[in-house]
């Protein structure tokens, strides 16, 4: 266990519904980070926050996602109109700041869109 | 060519055998990370590493900044220890993103 939790660590959901994920860092971490890991792949970036402040989102991140962390401690992944291709194992991570810090990951979400 | 190379893809070993997984990386860095993945769990960070070289119990990590290399040792493996392990480094050029290797499936067998 890492200090960082994700809920809910399994979700099965039908093509276009809405999901949303959340993610508690470790509390004095200000660094939190989404990344997107499919079947046999490694992790890919989505977008991280600086506090509350989003700072990065990458070109996967598409419209239907969105990603907040109102008050700089938990953060929220919501994905609209779900499709197939959206199936994945969902990562959270934190650091206490950035570059040469430790990342600190959770257990993830595990999204299966039928 | 993917920034971040790993090898090798695939590990199967006996018990008690020493056990290097190879990191190779092309961009400039501020660090890199070795982080372990069990089946269906969750990443766990293993070490983060700026330069030489770090030991936690039978894992070893070493770096070389001037040849963008890394390697992790695992001395006297253990079924256990079967897993994917993954290469990351912070990229100084992204923000501090993490750039990830394709990660090394290692099987050691009792």
């Amino acid at each position: 266990d890492t200090g960082v939790s994700q809920n809910p660590r399994h979700k099965i959901t039908k093509r276009g519904q809405n999901v949303t994920f959340r993610c508690d860092p470790i509390s004095e971490h200000n660094r939190l980070y989404w990344y997107r890991q499919t079947l046999g792949q490694g992790p890919e970036f989505l977008t991280y926050f600086q506090n509350e402040a989003q700072l990065e989102k990458s070109r996967l991140l598409s419209d239907r996602f969105s990603a907040e962390r109102p008050k700089g401690s938990f953060s929220t992944l919501e994905i609209q109109r779900t499709e197939q291709g959206d199936s994945a194992m969902y990562l959270c991570a934190s650091s206490l700041s950035g570059g040469a810090d430790t990342q600190y990951f959770g257990p993830g979400t595990r999204l299966t869109v039928l | 060519k993917n920034e971040v190379e790993q090898s090798p893809q695939n590990l199967t070993a006996q018990e008690g055998e020493f056990i290097t997984i190879n990191c190779s990386y092309s961009v400039g860095i501020s660090a890199l990370h070795w982080l372990q993945q069990h089946p269906g769990g969750g990443i766990v960070s293993l070490f983060m590493l700026s330069s030489g070289k770090k030991k936690h119990g039978r894992l070893i990590a070493t770096i070389n900044i001037q040849e963008k290399h890394s390697s992790l040792h695992i001395t006297a493996s253990h079924p256990r220890d079967s897993a994917v392990y993954i290469c990351a480094v912070c990229n100084m050029d992204s923000n501090y993103q993490l750039i990830w290797g394709a990660g090394t499936k290692l099987i050691i067998k009792p």
